[in-house]
């Protein structure tokens, strides 16, 4: 399984919205509506921001959204907030009981 | 709330073999599918392996297949990973993570715990 191709880095500045897109292939992500986002601050663990394409976990603020389109997915971040600068990284089921994860976009926040 | 603490890491030589653990507090590990996830430095995340809840069942990503080897210990309610034939690009931190039942996405991660594979 290759990874899911995710930009590298974005950017924004408090109070602005960016998207971070997620490209798979029709194996993986254009198969599944499996799509989960983690959020991952530097020396910590990753933390779960979106599954199924678009749910929120409890306790994850509104201001993340997730969307899908054929072999595509979407993490949208509203409202910027300095601390919601960290590493995202999208990562779809793939059958079988395995699992892809993107390269990890870095989010700085201006 | 569910914790899971990671151990076993280490530095050894290219070829050795280490032993991961991942122990489970506030809740058992007995049902829940079980994965192991590693980051190399400065890198992205790529999972490696899984084992199911209900049974044995275990999978690997084709990186580590045929040299590690996953288990799970309901009466410690723990997960091991078993690496042998290590190599340099082995050279990660490994994170347990837990999917939920019904669920296909990793909800409860470890601190990791780091492997350094060097001469």
């Amino acid at each position: 399984q290759s990874a899911l191709t995710q930009p590298a880095s974005v950017s924004g500045s408090p109070g602005q919205s960016i998207t971070i897109s997620c490209t798979g292939t029709s194996t993986d992500l254009g198969t599944y509506n499996l799509v989960s986002w983690y959020q991952q601050h530097p020396g910590k663990a990753p933390k779960v921001m979106i599954y199924e394409v678009s749910k929120r976990p409890s306790g994850v603020s509104n201001r993340f959204s997730g969307s899908k389109s054929g072999n595509t997915a979407s993490l949208t971040i509203s409202g910027l907030q300095a601390e919601d600068e960290a590493d995202y990284y999208c990562c779809s089921y793939a059958g079988s009981s395995s699992w892809v994860f993107g390269g990890g976009t870095k989010l700085t926040v201006l | 709330e569910v914790q899971l603490v990671e151990s076993g890491g280490g530095l050894v030589q290219p070829g050795g073999s280490l032993r991961l653990s991942c122990a489970a507090s506030g809740s058992t590990l007995i049902g829940y599918e079980m994965n192991w996830v590693r980051q190399a430095p400065g890198k992205g995340l790529e999972w490696i392996s899984y084992i199911r809840g209900g049974d044995t069942t275990m999978f690997y990503a084709d990186s580590v297949k045929g040299r590690f080897t996953i288990s799970r210990d309901n009466a410690k309610n723990s997960l091991h990973l078993q690496m042998d034939s290590l190599r340099a690009e082995d050279t990660a931190l490994y994170y347990c993570a837990r999917v939920g039942t019904g669920y296909y996405h990793f909800d409860y991660w470890g601190q990791g715990t780091l492997v350094t594979v060097s001469s």
